[in-house]
């Protein structure tokens, strides 16, 4: 059975300092998703990785799959406040619609 | 341009109570998905429609839960009988291809079962 974990759980972290949230995930996959999501809303995508060694960038965050470790990165630089939100990796197969989802990091950005 | 919708927003149901909740995708997707998420947890696959085929439901917890897309756009999430257990937020995403690389999210539907 497919399992998605992603750590840590909860994330408080300063503006402007850098951090990395991990999503480490059970069996072969070759997909890797991460979602935003703000409270009370829906989820957003944020990057979708195809392939082993696949990194993708958009603004102050940064994706990478390492398909033979079975991870996958979420790198955050600089952060601000509007970044806070929880951030879930999902991770699928090209064969299986089915897409297993991560726990979700909730990250606070505080001045 | 108009994306995924899902009414109603917002549920009450006494326990033991039928619900129906309904899903329009964006206009011309092929393929859409269901997801139930707990509160503080990640979504969970409940179900996955390719047109007006169901071909995946095996993430239904049990026979109560009953999903249908007849004509290949709006679907719509049946529970029967709400159990406590059956509270929370309702997702459904749409998506152009027939697999989970692009998929856009709906507002969710919050279920209470009192």
């Amino acid at each position: 059975e497919l399992k998605v974990e992603q750590n840590p759980l909860f994330l408080s972290m300063q503006e402007g300092k850098n951090y990395t949230i991990y999503c480490n995930y059970s069996t072969t996959s070759d997909r890797l998703y991460w979602y935003r999501q703000d409270p009370g809303k829906s989820l957003e995508s944020l990057f979708v990785l195809l392939s082993n060694g696949a990194v993708k960038q958009e603004g102050r965050l940064m994706a990478s799959l390492d398909t033979k470790a079975r991870l996958s990165t979420l790198h955050i630089t600089a952060a601000v406040h509007d970044l806070s939100a929880t951030y879930f990796c999902a991770v699928g197969t090209w064969n299986n619609n089915d897409m297993r989802f991560g726990a979700g990091t909730r990250l606070t950005v505080k001045p | 341009g108009a994306g995924v919708s899902q009414s109603p927003r917002y549920k009450v149901a006494k326990r033991g109570q039928d619900v129906a909740l309904r899903c329009d995708p964006i206009s011309g997707h092929v393929s859409l998905f269901w997801y139930q998420q707990a509160l503080g947890q990640g979504p969970e696959f409940l179900t996955y429609f390719q047109n007006e085929a169901q071909l995946d439901k095996s993430g239904l917890p049990s026979d109560r839960f009953f999903a249908e897309r007849p004509e290949g756009s709006v679907s719509t999430l049946k529970i029967q009988r709400t159990q406590q257990e059956d509270s929370a937020v309702y997702l459904c995403a749409s998506g152009p291809t027939g697999n989970t690389d692009t998929q856009y999210f709906g507002p969710g539907t919050r279920l209470t079962v009192l």
